[in-house]
């Protein structure tokens, strides 16, 4: 069964610095998909990034950016000059592709953003 | 373009109760997904369904059950609540027929079994 793991229960950052959360996961599938969601105190869910196990370059959306380690199954998060408005649960999720519809979550990272 | 809806948002129940969620998915989705979120368990799958169809389920018991309509809202329902039901359950809808799609959530409903 594939697992996730996220390490690091509670982070803190400087607004404007940069700040990387970990995830690892385990699975033996060779095609899947990685996901970054983001939940704000406000609980709606909501896609940072996602990315496709088949493609070696890692996926970006302007200030946030995956290291993504086929061979170490890791998926870091960086979040580069973080802002106020960063501040919620992150959490890394796993969907292999031959099983719709769902998600696997890790227990989440709770991170702060101070002014 | 309106997002997930989820009716109702919150919900007091007592044991021994059922209770039925429900969820519009964004128009034109087709897979709508359901989670339950705790504070111990974390985000855990509850079913999958798919043009009418369960198409995958997690590990819940058969207290736990949903079904799809023809216009893709879905409901689930949950037979002889348990003080362990309580929970903030979402769903969340996909525009992609087969695996890896982005889902989209709903706000949640937040679920209280006295």
């Amino acid at each position: 069964a594939q697992t996730v793991t996220q390490s690091q229960p509670e982070m803190s950052v400087q607004e404007a610095e940069t700040v990387t959360l970990s995830c690892t996961y385990d699975t033996s599938e060779n095609n899947y998909y990685l996901f970054w969601y983001k939940q704000p105190p406000s609980r709606q869910m909501i896609l940072v990034i996602r990315q496709e196990a088949y493609k070696q370059q890692n996926a970006t959306e302007n200030r946030f950016s995956v290291n993504f380690q086929k061979a170490a199954k890791s998926f870091s998060l960086k979040i580069s000059d973080s802002q106020l408005g960063d501040t919620a649960m992150y959490f890394c999720a796993f969907m292999s592709s031959g099983n719709t519809g769902k998600l696997i979550f890790g227990q989440g990272t709770t991170l702060q953003v101070k002014p | 373009k309106a997002g997930v809806t989820q009716t109702p948002r919150y919900l007091i129940k007592t044991r021994g109760q059922q209770v039925t969620l429900s969820c519009s998915p964004i128009s034109g989705h087709r897979s709508v997904s359901w989670y339950q979120q705790t504070p111990g368990q974390g985000l855990q799958f509850l079913f999958e369904y798919f043009s009418e169809t369960q198409r995958n389920k997690g590990n819940f018991p058969g207290r736990f059950s949903g079904r799809q309509f023809s216009n893709s809202r879905s409901e689930m329902n949950v037979s002889t609540l348990e003080l362990g039901d309580s929970a903030l359950y979402l769903c969340a809808s996909s525009l992609w027929t087969s695996g890896g799609g982005e889902q989209f959530f709903g706000p949640g409903t937040r679920l209280t079994v006295l």
